[in-house]
């Protein structure tokens, strides 16, 4: 069974444009969860999707939003990007309680 | 909201050598799980283990849910177990993991 993926692997932006990251789950999960990675915050998160509904949300600004397909495939975007979103960005899906990660989107913003 | 520490923050081994990670959390959980970081920044699944003790080789983990601590178990270190350790817990709030600072490991050949 295939792993969860994540899409684009790597991302240069500069500050105020925006940004969309994929996350495909592993077959037959329906949640999703984003996580923002940084050297001084740690493993921070960022929301939970179920069956195309936000169940929980992280303590982050506006301009974080995601959202969740049919599929489960999952989108999250960043808007008007800051220095400070440069991050490792990890997406997880989950089968009865445990998460299983991506390889992550490293997002540069210069 | 809940609390997660690690310990050691940073741990060197000579290969061959065991090691004993803690990970302490202050409040009742639902879930915990630890992960390998590996170097390309992938978190690598080890144990869910919300409670009791799971083996998996080299590497076993108890969880005292009781007490509020889980402590994971390296034994006869390669230098393929360098990275970072994270634990994980969920509280109140499905698909929610708070982790921990980690536990950089460094094994030397």
């Amino acid at each position: 069974k295939a792993g969860v993926t994540q899409t684009p692997r790597y991302l240069i932006k500069t500050r105020g444009q925006q940004v969309t990251l994929s996350c495909s789950p592993i077959s037959g999960h329906r949640s999703v969860s984003w996580y923002q990675q940084t050297p001084g915050q740690g493993l921070q998160f960022l929301f939970e999707y179920f069956s195309e509904t936000q169940r929980n949300k992280g303590n982050f600004p506006g301009r974080f939003s995601g959202r969740q397909f049919s599929n489960s495939r999952s989108e999250m975007n960043v808007s008007t990007l800051e220095l400070g979103d440069s991050a490792l960005y990890l997406c997880a899906s989950t089968r009865q309680g445990e998460q299983f990660f991506g390889p992550g989107t490293r997002l540069t913003v210069l | 909201g809940i609390q997660v520490e690690q310990s050691p923050p940073d741990l060197i081994l000579q290969g061959g050598a065991n090691s004993t990670l803690r990970c302490n959390f202050s409040d009742s959980v639902n879930n915990l799980q630890w992960f390998h970081q590996n170097p390309w920044g992938q978190l690598i699944n080890l144990f869910y283990i919300p409670s009791g003790t799971k083996q998996n080789g080299r590497l076993s983990a108890t969880t005292v849910a009781t007490e509020r601590y889980s402590l994971l178990y390296i034994s006869s270190s390669q230098t393929t177990d360098s990275g970072v350790y994270f634990c994980a817990v969920e509280g109140g709030s499905q698909g929610n993991l708070i982790f921990g600072k980690g536990t950089k490991l460094s094994v030397k050949p």
